[in-house]
């Protein structure tokens, strides 16, 4: 069976601070892919990044980075310098066993960036 | 612009009543989705379909009904069956190969009064 866990619930933090957003994965299946989505207020989820189980190199994008640590079974999402544009909720998910379908979700951690 | 296109984005329907969200993409992607969003809840899969004329229940079809007459557009009908049905619905699609990634329409409210 396939789980994800976000353990925190709502983040709130003053900008300029660093976040780190929680996820816990749990799969049997050896190839897998991880994703993190955002989804502000306005309701679109949008796609931040997709990692596969074979690479575990972590990943900056700007102010994002990701650390994919297999030993844990652990994807976190670190936002540097955070600001109120990053008020959003983010969720995490996974996919694998080959089902391309199947992406499970985390429930997701609302952060909130406060000027 | 390419992308996924989801109508209405708001919606009320009386109890009792079907209603039809439409879902449209435009980036010849081969595989789509609906999901479902309740609030503090990560989202759920409703129905999905890989090719077109065919489709497949998810975790919750329930209440839900599907069509995929074209490649571009899958249409989700919330029929009086669905016991609770107000929530958000996600309309999304991908390339349909293990791992691909899926991208998201921006959603419709649909609310039972």
């Amino acid at each position: 069976a396939q789980k994800v866990t976000q353990a925190q619930t709502e983040i709130s933090v003053v900008e300029k601070e660093d976040v780190t957003l929680d996820c816990v994965y749990e799969t049997r299946d050896t190839t897998y892919y991880l994703f993190w989505y955002k989804q502000p207020p306005s309701g679109e989820l949008v796609f931040l990044i997709r990692r596969n189980s074979f690479d575990e190199q972590n990943e900056i994008s700007g102010r994002y980075s990701w650390n994919f640590q297999k030993s844990t079974s652990s994807f976190n999402f670190t936002i540097t310098a955070s600001q109120v544009v990053d008020s959003a909720v983010y969720f995490c998910a996974l996919n694998s066993g080959g089902s391309n379908y199947k992406l499970t979700f985390g429930k997701g951690t609302l952060l909130t960036v406060n000027p | 612009d390419g992308g996924i296109t989801q109508s209405p984005k708001y919606l009320f329907r009386k109890e009792g009543q079907n209603v039809t969200l439409s879902c449209e993409q435009n980036l010849n992607h081969d595989a789509m989705y609906w999901y479902r969003q309740d609030p503090g809840q990560g989202l759920r899969l409703i129905y999905y379909s890989q090719i077109v004329n065919d489709f497949q229940k998810g975790d919750i079809a329930e209440g839900y009904s599907v069509s995929r007459e074209k490649k571009e557009s899958f249409p989700l009908t919330v029929t009086s069956a669905q016991k609770n049905p107000t929530a958000f619905y996600l309309c999304a699609s991908n390339f349909g190969s293990s791992g691909n990634t899926i991208y998201f329409g921006e959603g419709s409210w649909l609310t039972v009064v």
